[in-house]
């Protein structure tokens, strides 16, 4: 079985571009997350999706950050315009989803490394 | 939200030695405790979780401890091998079904053969 896929694994723009990062996670699996993680840290969580809805994008900082899940399976995040900032890790992950019982493990992608110049 | 600090930042040990990564965190309603290992360029995989209602659990050489009334879990790792050496992060979780989680700042483990 296919892990949670993202894409692209790397991507360096220069500043006030805009990118974005596509994900796909295990299959079934409902409850789809952005995590970004700087260099030394962990991850810090930036939205998460039930099926089609952000059911929580509070870190998420949307003057220049979004996000869609439109048909409740493949994600994107973009940023634009990108900052010197914004260079890290974004990791997509998944898992099986609220009402499914408890103890979901979340199973995340390589992740797409982000340098930004 | 949920805060968790994570002991020691750093830590080596000789190979066939045990290591031990603690956790602290101020939420009580947390009820999730996974552990995760990084490699470099890798992602996150988990490697052992604990629930509330657990005290201990033990995977061959990884066993994982939660002390809910001093709100602290740990990471022990027994007979430590030079392919354990990784970036370890604690998380807590919260809810039923769909957790959110929140990770500590990582242990960078480093085992010398």
């Amino acid at each position: 079985e296919a892990g949670v896929v993202q894409s692209p694994r790397y991507k360096i723009i220069e500043k006030k571009q805009p990118v974005a990062f596509w994900c796909n996670p295990i299959s079934g699996h409902n409850t789809l997350y952005w995590y970004l993680q700087n260099l030394g840290q962990g991850p810090e969580l930036l939205i998460r999706y039930e099926n089609e809805e952000a059911v929580d994008d509070s870190q998420l900082p949307k003057d220049r950050f979004s996000a869609e899940r439109l048909k409740g399976v493949d994600s994107t995040l973009k940023i634009q315009p990108a900052e010197l900032g914004d260079s890290a890790v974004y990791l997509c992950a998944s898992s099986l989803g609220a009402g499914t019982g408890s103890g979901n493990t979340i199973y995340f992608g390589e992740g797409s490394w982000l340098t930004v110049v | 939200g949920e805060n968790v600090e994570q002991h020691p930042s750093t830590l080596s040990v000789q190979e066939g030695d045990s290591a031990v990564i603690k956790c602290t965190y101020s939420d009580s309603a947390s009820n999730y405790f996974p552990w995760y290992k990084q490699e470099l360029g890798k992602r996150p995989q988990l490697i052992i979780d604990i629930r509330s209602n657990v005290g201990e659990k033990k995977d061959q050489r990884i066993a994982v401890t939660l002390n809910k009334t001093a709100k602290h879990f740990s990471l022990h790792i027994t007979e430590t091998q030079p392919e354990d050496s990784a970036v370890y992060f604690c998380a807590l979780g919260t809810g039923a079904g769909s957790y959110q989680l929140t990770f500590g700042k990582g242990t960078k483990l480093s085992v010398i053969p």
